[in-house]
């Protein structure tokens, strides 16, 4: 069974601060990485991806991938109320469908 | 932005039943997907659809499942006898040239009663 785990949280930071969100995935043939942020009873809002080793930064957002170690993480630097959501990692199978596998999210919450 | 449309926003129906979840993917978008997610669960893959084909579907993708795109716009996903069980929040998602990138439409919320 392919799994994506994430820490549920909720991980609680100050305005201003950095969040670290993590992932973990099982299947070493996963080519694609993602990070999706879903509001309360909305659809997931893709926000980064990443196939390459290293670091990769957009804006306030930066998503680290380590193959190796079959970890991903996302960095929210200058974290604002707003981006207080539920944050998906979803990892690609190796089926090359396009098929993502998605993590059960990590809470953030941002506090003024 | 071009945005994926899903209809209808809510559906109730009685378990037995069968629904149709209508999806309008982003305009000359290729790999079309349906994805559903159960209350305080995980986003679950259903099937993935490219070329009038079912590329790859998921266990809970069984016989009462069935895709089409009917006039080469909309993206359909029917449930032919709804149980209480599909209860979800079902999302269409389309990727343009590759597959790489989903964007994932607003949801039916499907209720079954």
């Amino acid at each position: 069974q392919k799994e994506v785990e994430q820490n549920s949280g909720p991980l609680s930071v100050p305005e201003g601060a950095i969040a670290s969100l993590n992932c973990t995935y099982s299947d070493r043939g996963s080519q694609s990485f993602f990070w999706y942020r879903q509001y309360s009873g909305k659809s997931p809002e893709l926000i980064m991806f990443i196939y390459s080793n290293g670091d990769k930064e957009d804006g306030r957002f930066t998503a680290q991938l380590n193959k190796a170690s079959q970890y991903v993480s996302l960095l929210i630097r200058d974290s604002q109320p707003s981006d207080s959501a539920t944050y998906l990692c979803a990892v690609s199978g190796s089926s090359n469908t396009g098929k993502l596998i998605f993590g059960q999210g990590t809470t953030l919450q941002v506090k003024p | 932005e071009p945005e994926v449309t899903q209809t209808p926003s809510h559906q109730v129906t009685q378990m037995g039943q069968e629904v149709i979840l209508r999806c309008v993917p982003i305009s000359n978008h290729l790999y079309f997907y349906w994805y559903r997610q159960i209350l305080g669960q995980k986003v679950e893959f259903l099937v993935s659809f490219y070329n009038n084909e079912i590329s790859e579907k998921s266990e809970i993708f069984d016989d009462q499942f069935s895709v089409e795109r009917p006039d080469g716009s909309n993206f359909t996903l029917k449930i032919r006898s709804t149980k209480l069980e599909d209860s979800a929040m079902y999302f269409c998602a389309t990727g343009g040239r590759t597959n790489e990138k989903l964007f994932f439409g607003s949801g039916t919320q499907l209720s079954v009663l």
